[in-house]
Parts: C-alpha cells; structure tokens; sequence
C-alpha cells in the first residue's frame, strides 16, 4: 500500500533482539496491525495497538505506536529462527486494512 | 473453528481463459475480503461483502473480476480472459464487524497462487 511504508530487509542474529519500523500516513486510523507471512502461506495476525496507546507488550513483541510522527515499530525480543518471516505493517481506514510491502526477517546463527 | 480455506491452491491457465477461485470463512464471520498480493509487496484490496451485500470495490478491479457471496458465506471471485498481468496470489480474509468495528482483527487463507501463462 502506498500509505504504509517498511524498511524491505533486517538481518538478525539468533537471540539478539529485532526491530522493524514502519510508516503511515493516515492520521484518523484507529489501529494498527502487524501481521506476518510465512513462504507459501497466508497472513498471522500477531498483535494490534489502538491508536490512543503509546505501547502494548505481548510476550515477546513488543508495538510501540508515535501517533504525531506516524511511526510504529515492531520489538521481537531473543528473535529465533522461527522468526524468519516477511512481517507487515497495517492501518485501519474506514472498510479496510491497508498495508505496507514487508520487512522480510532474516535471522541467521 | 478451521480457519479460512480457499481453493485451489495453485492455479495455471492459458491466456485468455476464465478461472474462478473459492473462499470458506470462519463460520460465524460476517465480513468477507479479497486481497491480491503480487511478489514483494504487500496484500491489496480488491473488494469486501457485509453478509452477502458486496459494499467496496477498489479500482484494481476491472470489468473482467467478479465476485459474489451468494448466501453470506462462502465467496467466489472470477477473473474472465485472463492476462499475464492478472498473475498474483489471490487472499481470501473474513472478520466480525459489529457497529464499532475500529479494532476488526481479519484472519487471511493460505492463498490461491494464479500463474497466467
């Protein structure tokens, strides 16, 4: 979605932490999604944070959400090779979700 | 609940042909979505139904797709004379949108993969 813009590639070591960052222009979105694909397979849903929050934490996935610059970022903490994935951002307009084209995960041993 | 099927898979026809996909969603789901996602890029919106009223239709879909949801469950969505450029993986996602539907969590299918050739 040309709304949304990701960083295309992170490379991380095993049990280090990742960061991935994302961009977003509609400044009425309510929540934001991160979703993640595996090769082959459709989207997971893997956490959401309304727009009136600053961070949500969930187990090891940490959002943290700068509404005046429109940022959010993704925390994956100890990342594991299961990790490894093309992980998306998304906003919520008004009958849809609109996303950004991946951050592909790399995490090597 | 298991989750949102769609079939087939994997599709490959000819230039020119017509191919119809299918879409199961969650049962109790009352949205319906069709995205298309192309290689490096994220999913985009092609349309959604409320029940079986299809409500949005983005601009990427041209006179040759249409897509129906007969009975508001499952969903078809045919692309007539195919063309190369119609090759993507097509996502089928449903939710529960009630009134206040701001926090609408979609779970996607695995995908129809279409390879026009």
């Amino acid at each position: 979605g040309e709304d949304v813009e990701q960083s295309l590639f992170l490379s991380v070591r095993e049990g280090d932490s990742s960061v991935i960052n994302c961009t977003y222009t509609d400044s009425s979105s309510t929540y934001l999604y991160w979703y993640k694909q595996e090769p082959g397979a459709g989207l997971q849903l893997l956490t959401y944070i309304f727009s009136n929050m600053d961070m949500k934490q969930d187990q090891r996935l940490t959002v943290l959400l700068n509404k005046k610059d429109k940022h959010l970022s993704l925390r994956i903490a100890d990342t594991q090779t299961g990790d490894s994935a093309i992980y998306f951002c998304a906003e919520r307009g008004y009958y849809k979700l609109s996303f950004g084209a991946g951050t592909t995960v790399t995490v090597r041993a | 609940d298991t989750g949102v099927s769609q079939d087939p898979r994997h599709k490959i026809t000819k230039r020119g042909q017509n191919v119809t996909f299918r879409c199961d969603p969650i049962s109790e789901h009352n949205r319906l979505y069709w995205y298309r996602q192309t290689l490096g890029q994220g999913p985009e919106f092609l349309t959604y139904f409320q029940n079986e009223a299809q409500l949005e239709k983005s601009r990427l879909l041209s006179d040759r797709f249409s897509a129906e949801r007969p009975k508001g469950s499952f969903s078809t969505l045919e692309i007539q004379r195919t063309e190369q450029g119609d090759s993507a993986m097509y996502l089928c996602a449903s939710s529960w949108g009630g009134v206040d539907a701001t926090n609408e969590k979609l779970f996607f299918g695995s995908g129809t993969q279409l390879s026009v050739l």
